[in-house]
């Protein structure tokens, strides 16, 4: 089955800085690459997705770009800020299975 | 975008009874619907997976006679814990796919947290 694994696993930024979280997934069939923000207790929300047609995406301070031959893609925040302290996931899909596997996650500190 | 119900959001139990969690899309079809199980700190663990109409299908290591879920149309599925213990207290998620075109993007329910006393 699909092997996702996330780098790093926390992550502590000074509000302002950048930070950038790694998904690498092991099937080569997926040709669509989400991410997910997920604060405690609630239901995770999607804040960008990309498709393997696609290199990079960008909205506003959110970014995802993606290599598909070496299987990974990284999710890019520019000027963070305390609002997005936060566990963030990545979940890889459209391999030879119909179901979205999360990464291992990231929790995200940014730092006032 | 399309929205997906949860209920309960919270439930306690005592050890030995049955608990069962809906999920609901409120405005489409869900031709597939996922439930995810979440402990603390850690990622959503795949379950199963449910078709409107069949037999849903497990993760491996989750029991089907433990965990029943039933999806008997386009926008219900429910799971039930049978005989709940107090290492089944978890936060349950479910999540739906569904429209005219399967883009991978899933609408997740606000989720149920368990307690098992």
């Amino acid at each position: 089955g699909e092997n996702v694994e996330q780098h790093p696993s926390t992550l502590s930024v000074q509000e302002g800085d950048s930070a950038v979280i790694k998904c690498t997934y092991s099937d080569s069939a997926s040709n669509y690459f989400p991410w997910y923000k997920q604060e405690l207790g609630k239901r995770p929300q999607l804040i960008i997705d990309i498709r393997s047609n696609v290199g990079e995406k960008k909205d506003q301070r959110i970014a995802v770009t993606l290599n598909k031959t070496a299987k990974h893609f990284s999710l890019h925040i520019t000027e963070t800020q305390p609002e997005d302290s936060a566990v963030y996931f990545c979940a890889p899909y459209g391999g030879a299975t119909n179901k979205l596997i999360f990464g291992t996650g990231t929790l995200l500190a940014v730092q006032p | 975008g399309a929205v997906v119900s949860q209920h309960p959001s919270r439930v306690i139990c005592k050890s030995g009874t049955s608990v069962k969690i809906e999920c609901r899309s409120l405005d489409f079809q869900a031709t597939t619907m996922f439930w995810y199980r979440q402990f603390p700190k850690k990622s959503l663990m795949l379950m199963a997976t449910s078709n409107e109409g069949s037999k849903a299908t497990y993760e491996q290591g989750v029991e089907k006679d433990k965990f029943l879920i039933n999806h008997a149309s386009l926008t219900l599925s429910t799971l039930t814990v049978t005989s709940a213990h107090p290492e089944d207290s978890s936060f349950y998620i479910c999540s739906a796919r569904g429209g005219r075109t399967n883009t991978g993007e899933l609408f997740f329910g606000e989720g149920s947290r368990l307690t098992v006393l």
